[in-house]
């Protein structure tokens, strides 16, 4: 099976602009969560899908969003970048069934951003 | 609010010393706890859960809702332990949003 990839591996871009991250979920998973990972913040959460619909969100401006096609790949956006986005985002599925949703996440290998 | 504290950001061991990597959390319902590892290069994984009462290559945690510490031990170090550790945390309803703490590196020494 593959695992979860992300796509573009690395990005830059500069303050203003905006930034798509695609994420492709393990084949049979349904649930696809984001996170933002910086050395000084460490992992922090972004927003979660399941079935198109967001579950849950995290502490972010409304700059960020995503969303999930019904095929279960997801995306986010970020808009209007700033300095502080850099960052490592990552992308990681579950096999969502009943309860215990995060027992187990498999995560991608993340995009690295980079805003000038 | 769910919080999950890792005191240290760095330990680093000789080859077969003990290890412990701490974890303080706060929650106010009853939480799931997880420990993930990310290995150099490697992708972030799962090492181990609490509600699963294992051990991952000698790594064991027990979950202290006491003190509300899910601290990582293994009894003696190994070379390939070398690795970011991150203490995360969850409520129990299948809708809660896994909180990680910031993470802990983890040197082992030949």
């Amino acid at each position: 099976k593959a695992g979860v990839t992300q796509t573009p591996r690395y990005l830059i871009k500069t303050r203003g602009q905006q930034v798509t991250l695609s994420c492709s979920p393990i084949s049979g998973h349904r649930s696809v969560s984001w996170y933002q990972q910086t050395p000084g913040q460490g992992l922090q959460f972004l927003f979660e899908y399941f079935s198109e619909t967001q579950r849950n969100k995290g502490n972010f401006p409304g700059r960020f969003s995503g969303r999930q096609f019904s095929n279960s790949r997801s995306e986010m956006n970020v808009s209007t970048l700033e300095l502080g986005d850099s960052a490592l985002y990552l992308c990681a599925s579950s096999l969502q069934v009943g309860r215990g949703t995060n027992e187990k996440l498999f995560f991608g290998s993340g995009t690295q951003l980079s805003v000038l | 609010a769910q919080r999950v504290t890792q005191p240290e950001k760095l330990l680093s061991v000789f080859k077969g010393a003990p290890v412990e990597l701490k974890c303080n959390y706060s929650y106010s319902g009853s939480p799931e706890l997880f420990w993930y590892v990310q290995y150099s290069r490697q992708r972030l994984q799962l090492l181990l859960r609490h509600i699963s009462r294992e051990s991952i290559k000698g790594f064991t945690a027990d979950l202290n809702k006491g003190e509300t510490s899910f601290h990582l031990k293994k009894p003696f170090a190994q070379e390939e332990d070398s690795a970011m550790y991150y203490c995360a945390l969850s409520g129990r309803g299948g809708s809660e949003k896994l909180v990680f703490g910031k993470g802990m590196k983890l040197t082992v020494n030949p």
